[in-house]
Order: C-alpha cells, then structure tokens, then sequence
C-alpha cells in the first residue's frame, strides 16, 4: 500500500483561499468516498477536519471543505487566518484498510 | 468526554518488544463506535497506520508490519494494547492511540487520538 501523494507546501495570504490536493489511484481515492483530512500543529496530536470527502465534524469551521475528483481529493481553506499555519494530511480508505497522504505545510503569509 | 491516554516505556533496545498501552477515559471501550486504532508518526514524517481492534477482540493490521504486530484489548479495564516485537531505529516515532468515527471499520477515518507517546529504540 503506498502513501497518498501531497504537495509538501502550499500557502496563502490572510483572506485568501488555499487548495490542498491528495492524489491516490483507483483503488483507493478513486473507488471510496471515504476520504478524510487532519490537521496537526507541531507537537500535538491530529484533529479531524473532514471526513467521508466532504463532511465537517462538529466544531470544524465551514471555512474547510473537501472534494474529490477522480482520484485526487482536495482540501479546500477559505479565508485564511493565522490559525490555520499547520500541517495537513489526508487518508483514504484502499478496501481492506487505509493509507495517509505524506502530508502538506501549509504557510499563512 | 472520552479521552484517549497512550502510556509505556520512551525507550526501548534494538531487537526487544515494543509495548504501548491506551487507556479510555470518559467513556466504555465496548460502546458502538468502538474500533480502536494505533497510528505512528516517524520523526518528521508522515502518518503510517499500524493497525486497528475491535471490542471484542478482531484485529486488523497493516500489511508491512502484519509479522511483528499484535494488538489486544482488555475491556475490564477500558484499554487496548500494541506489541510490536523485533525494533529497530525506524520504529521509532511518536505513537498515537486512535477512536475510528464510525460503527463501521470501512468509513475510516479517526474523530479522536491521544496525545501520543513518544518512543525512541536504541542502545
């Protein structure tokens, strides 16, 4: 099973919208709706930010949103804001387990 | 509300057992919503999934780590374990004990983790 593949970067001013992509293959990101996102800040655990592609937990602003696309799904950040600096990984479901992306730094500007 | 608490030795020698513990406070170990899951996170790396159990005992693990893995639960005492035998350098990380979201194992994704115990195999 190989690791979805992120960007290693991405950034964006305050304000501004960021696109985070996940690419997989078929037999994963592109056969499931079971996709998910995770934020981590240095030196704490991740947070679940969106999960079954485009579903928010609670507590999760509506700024994050999620798609997907044959087999790459996106992590969308509206409006950024100075809290959202931190690292960012997807997992998708591959049939009989799953399999995280290598993860995306994402800077506010 | 639930809680997730990883515990075990920081240190561990080359070619010994690796061993981690995860305690569930707030809530039942055998409630619905209960596949419990062990994830590792390498020095900075990424996110690598080593397995998941269910309550009663079912286990499912990743495929690269499937001989030297075994994970248990003890429901008298609302935890779950990992044993990873034969370490090396690579297996040292940041370990996290994880709640699936969902009743059903394939949604996959985890709503809760623990702070996560850091482990460090050497000499």
């Amino acid at each position: 099973q190989s690791a979805l593949t992120q960007p290693p970067s991405a950034s964006g001013s305050p304000g501004q919208s960021v696109t985070i992509s996940c690419t997989g293959t078929s037999s994963d990101v592109g056969n499931y709706k079971y996709v998910s996102w995770y934020q981590q800040h240095p030196g704490k655990a991740p947070k679940l930010m969106i999960y079954e592609v485009n579903k928010r937990p609670s507590g999760v602003p509506d700024r994050f949103s999620g798609s997907k696309s044959g087999n790459t799904a996106f992590l969308t950040v509206s409006g950024l804001q100075a809290e959202d600096e931190s690292y960012y990984y997807c997992s998708s479901y591959t049939g009989t387990d799953g399999v995280f992306g290598g993860g995306t730094k994402l800077t506010v500007l | 509300q639930v809680q997730l608490q990883e515990s075990g030795p920081g240190l561990v020698k080359p070619s010994e057992t690796l061993s981690l513990t995860c305690t569930v406070f707030g809530g039942s170990i055998n409630s619905d919503n209960c596949y419990w899951g062990w994830i590792r996170q390498s020095p900075g790396k990424g996110l690598e999934w080593i397995g998941t159990i269910y309550y009663t005992g079912s286990t499912f693990y990743n495929p690269s780590l499937n001989s030297r893995v075994a994970m248990s639960v003890d429901t008298s005492k609302n935890q779950f374990s990992l044993r990873l035998t034969s370490v090396t350098a690579a297996d040292t990380a940041v370990y996290y004990c994880a709640r699936h979201g969902s009743k059903w194992y394939t949604d996959w994704f985890f709503d809760l983790w623990g702070r996560g115990a850091r482990v460090n195999v050497s000499s």
